[in-house]
């Protein structure tokens, strides 16, 4: 049971490159998340999702795309990086949306973009 | 707007002594607040959590207290340990909408 898995762990983009942040859990979670965290902020909620096929913006959409064709993969796409995207990218899932249950956490992705 | 506010950005205890963290929120909306602790280079984790219709929750060494008239919560850890060392980040939630604050860096010296 690996959790989440965040792919990759590090990468440097040059100004308008685009890139895909894959995401996948395997705890059979409906909902999952992509958060965004910058230096000395806590994390900012980009997009969620409630179900494969079912997608909405969060706090921090703009400059991002997703897509949820399964549970168990989130991907989050950057299409024109700007420098205002470097941050560290966290994937979550849980069991059910909002009260105490847990969101569990992949291990990030560390994105500069140049 | 920053709905969810950590003040201190580092606290330093003794081992065996009590580690307090505070967190400040504005919306009165929320209904869960949580606490998680990460380490370097990996993701949050979940420590502990409290319905906005209790004062207290309580799970081992960690105890967390809500006051709502205050909309002020703080995260007890009796007694801190080394391994304890890490960031601590509040959260406060309303169904998808979860907000952090910005985190506490908690040292715990031998």
């Amino acid at each position: 049971n690996a959790g989440v898995t965040q792919t990759p762990k590090f990468r440097i983009l040059k100004i308008g490159q685009s890139m895909t942040l894959q995401c996948t859990q395997d705890m059979n979670h409906n909902y999952m998340y992509w958060y965004r965290q910058d230096p000395g902020m806590g994390l900012k909620l980009i997009y969620y999702s409630v179900g494969a096929g079912i997608t909405d913006k969060g706090e921090v959409p703009n400059g991002y795309n997703v897509s949820r064709s399964t549970t168990e993969d989130f991907p989050l796409r950057l299409e024109l990086a700007a420098p205002s995207q470097t941050s560290v990218y966290f994937c979550a899932s849980s069991y059910r949306a909002g009260g105490p249950d847990t969101q569990y956490f992949g291990p990030g992705t560390r994105l500069t973009v140049l | 707007d920053q709905q969810v506010k950590q003040n201190s950005p580092s606290l330093s205890v003794q081992e065996g002594r009590i580690s307090i963290l505070n967190c400040d929120y504005t919306n009165s909306m929320f209904d869960y607040f949580l606490w998680y602790k990460k380490y370097p280079a990996e993701g949050p984790t979940f420590l502990i959590s409290i319905s906005s219709i209790k004062d207290k929750n309580e799970d081992g060494r960690f105890t967390v207290f809500l006051n709502k008239s205050a909309k002020h919560l703080s995260l007890h850890i009796v007694p801190s340990q080394p391994g304890d060392s890490a960031v601590y980040f509040c959260a406060a939630t309303r169904v998808f909408d979860m907000r952090f604050g910005a985190g506490t860096r908690l040292t715990v010296k031998p």
